[in-house]
């Protein structure tokens, strides 16, 4: 079992929906959580960083942590073409230092 | 602010050979780590250095080596290529401020083995 799943899609939809992109986890230390863009043929964007459970609001995108369930979810509201990319989730090992685990990433296709 | 480099940008090598890869940090990280991208195994982490030591490592074979030098940047190594090799390596720096380090990254750099 990986330690963070994430459904790879794609996942395609109108421009003007609302995306929700989720993510398991199996390790319950984990403690930080990310969500990141990649663009085709581009290093990863950080979008969102989480720490306690409950929703973080930027813009257009709010990310959502449930530790008790170890699921985390990214809402993404009036969806653009722009925003066709693959989002991949992440978190950061216990034991200090930087070490990311990342989902497999989920390919988003906006249409507009 | 200039973000994370890395060169080469593409690269393609044959079985058998060795290749290095750069990577230069955004101003003031003193924090550098790897990963490998590809289609089946998706993002893997390879090695993190700090201060020109390695701090954490991931479960790659030892045929992945990497350092650091006193300017933070990095460079990874890979001998002896095996087609399974090929993906996209990908460098990403980080700086503690605000109660949390967030990781930057390159652009990434794409390696072909034939």
């Amino acid at each position: 079992q990986k330690e963070v799943e994430q459904d790879p899609g794609p996942l395609s939809v109108p421009e003007g929906a609302i995306v929700s992109l989720n993510c398991t986890y199996s390790n319950s230390a984990f403690q930080y959580f990310m969500w990141y863009r990649q663009y085709s043929r581009k290093g990863p964007e950080l979008l969102m960083y989480t720490y306690s459970s409950g929703n973080k609001e930027d813009g257009r995108f709010t990310a959502q942590v449930d530790k008790s369930s170890k699921y985390i979810s990214l809402f993404i509201r009036d969806s653009q073409p722009s925003d066709s990319a693959t989002y991949l989730c992440a978190t950061n090992t216990p034991g200090g230092g930087n070490k990311l685990v990342f989902g497999a990433g989920t390919i988003l296709r906006v249409k507009s | 602010k200039a973000g994370v480099t890395q060169t080469p940008r593409y690269l393609i090598k044959t079985r058998g050979q060795q290749v290095t890869l750069s990577c230069s940090p955004i101003s003031g990280h003193r924090s550098v780590s790897w990963y490998q991208q590809t289609p089946g195994q998706g993002l893997q982490f390879l090695f993190e250095y700090f201060s020109e030591t390695q701090r954490n490592k991931g479960n790659f074979p030892g045929r992945f080596s990497g350092r650091q030098f006193s300017n933070s940047r990095s460079e990874m190594n890979v001998s002896t290529l095996e087609l399974g090799d090929s993906a996209l390596y990908l460098c990403a720096s980080s700086l503690f401020t605000g109660g949390r380090e967030t990781q930057y990254f390159g652009p990434g750099t794409r390696l072909l083995v034939l």
